[in-house]
């Protein structure tokens, strides 16, 4: 079965910061893979999504990921952080079959300092 | 263009009531999934139904039950509540169920359920 591990629980970083966010994936074969936010309160919203092909995924709101199949990971990047980044992320999987049932990692808490 | 609506947004129950959870998709949009997030994890997969039809079932107990209507909206069912049942529960829908393409589910606000 496929599981995503999110080794972080919190990270706090300071406002124009870089930031990098870290996902590791355990499937046979080439994984769906998604990140997404969660603000207080709220739903999730997709962030960016890797299906296949370019291993660098642009997303909304400035972030991007890679991912790494030797080294089972798709971390979430952003070269500078803006307060309003502030909220919970997820790292979740499909497998590779439907995107309904995604897996989804323990979450990493982001605080972002002024 | 209205997303996902899920009501109640918020409800408390006691322990061995019943509830109902209502869920509708974006107009367009043929499958729903339901998700439990309990507090301080990530959310975990109850149930996926596309054209009426469950497509797939998460590691819950047959307390839980769920539909989904012909104009493609659905409803969660939780019978005889335990306090672990308390948790926010999200309904997320798409346009199919698999294939690059379409491959975004959209999220409610979800239902926050406290059993005490």
């Amino acid at each position: 079965a496929q599981s995503v591990t999110q080794p972080d629980i919190h990270i706090t970083v300071s406002e124009g910061a870089s930031l990098e966010l870290r996902c590791n994936y355990s499937y046979g074969a080439t994984p769906y893979l998604f990140w997404y936010v969660q603000s207080p309160g709220q739903g999730l919203q997709l962030l960016l999504k890797y299906f296949s092909g370019d291993t660098l995924v642009q997303g909304i709101k400035g972030f991007e990921a890679e991912f790494k199949r030797s080294q089972s990971s798709f971390n979430l990047r952003k070269p500078s952080v803006h307060w309003s980044d502030a909220a919970e992320y997820f790292c979740a999987t499909a497998g590779g079959t439907s995107y309904g049932k995604l897996t989804f990692g323990q979450g990493t808490i982001l605080t972002v300092h002024p | 263009d209205a997303g996902v609506t899920q009501s109640p947004t918020h409800l408390i129950k006691t322990r061995g009531q019943q509830v109902t959870l209502r869920c509708s998709p974006i107009s367009g949009h043929k499958s729903v999934s339901w998700y439990q997030q309990v507090l301080g994890q990530g959310p975990q997969f109850i149930f996926q139904y596309y054209e009426k039809e469950e497509r797939g079932r998460g590691n819950f107990p047959d307390r839980f039950s769920a539909r989904q209507f012909p104009n493609y909206s659905s409803e969660l069912n939780v019978n005889a509540l335990l306090l672990g049942d308390s948790a926010l529960y999200l309904c997320a829908s798409s346009e199919r169920t698999s294939g690059p393409n379409t491959g975004e589910l959209f999220f409610g606000e979800g239902s926050r359920l406290t059993v005490l």
